[in-house]
């Protein structure tokens, strides 16, 4: 069974840093580009950033380039999301997605994380 | 990369059929046949219903369909039942290798 666990979120300052993880199982993670996806409280899905298989190749969403990075460690099945410079606006439910062919068919439940003072 | 256009609130009776709209432009819904649909009930993760415009993944009901015209996709669903009460997105690969979601419609069945 295809299974992706968030973990990291929580409560940070404005220009504070977070680690988001992302632990997969069920499917041979390293073949598939992976995806994070944001929904702010009450708001709409919005995506972030992919990564290709090997974390050679990867892409942001203009409201986090620069700010964020994505990475992978396929030794460990593990998607990464560093969260630097946080603002208020960056507060949102994470997911996890694999990507297949074209489409997300697998989401994580999801990881809170908070940017308040 | 702006977000794709969507109503934000749709509403049918049961057994009755409703559509969704998603305008984008061409450098995203009407550039690529990359356009997929979610359901989302409250709290819950989202949940693939069609990909690349027209397709369902194996377990969705054949009630729903997806189709496109020029910049803009549609995902229709029939025979409403109490169980289709969600919020659907839309999403498209775009030209930048992005990927850009809608805005989202809530479906009410009354």
């Amino acid at each position: 069974e295809v299974q992706l666990v968030e973990s990291g979120g929580g409560l940070v300052q404005p220009g504070g840093s977070l680690r988001l993880s992302c632990a997969a199982s069920g499917f041979t993670f390293s073949d598939y580009w992976m995806h994070w996806v944001r929904q702010a409280p009450g708001k709409g899905l919005s995506w972030v950033s992919r990564i290709n298989t090997d974390g050679s190749s990867t892409i942001y969403a203009d409201s986090v380039k620069g700010r964020f990075t994505i990475s992978r460690d396929n030794a460990k099945n593990t998607l990464y999301l560093q969260m630097n410079s946080l603002r208020v606006e960056d507060t949102a439910v994470y997911y996890c997605v694999r990507l297949w062919n074209t489409m997300f068919d697998y989401w994580g439940q999801g990881t809170l994380v908070t940017v308040s003072s | 990369q702006s977000a794709l256009t969507q109503p934000a609130s749709v509403s049918g009776s049961p057994g009755q059929s409703i559509s969704i709209s998603c305008t984008g432009t061409s450098s995203d819904v009407g550039g690529y046949n990359y356009v997929s649909w979610y359901q989302q009930h409250p709290g819950k993760a989202p949940k693939l219903m069609i990909f690349d415009v027209s397709n369902r993944p194996s377990g969705v009901s054949n009630r729903f369909s997806g189709s496109k015209s020029g910049n803009t996709a549609s995902l229709t669903i029939s025979g409403l039942q109490a169980e289709d009460e969600a919020d659907y997105y839309c999403s498209s690969y775009t030209t930048t290798s992005a990927v850009v979601f809608g805005g989202g419609t809530k479906l009410t069945v009354l």
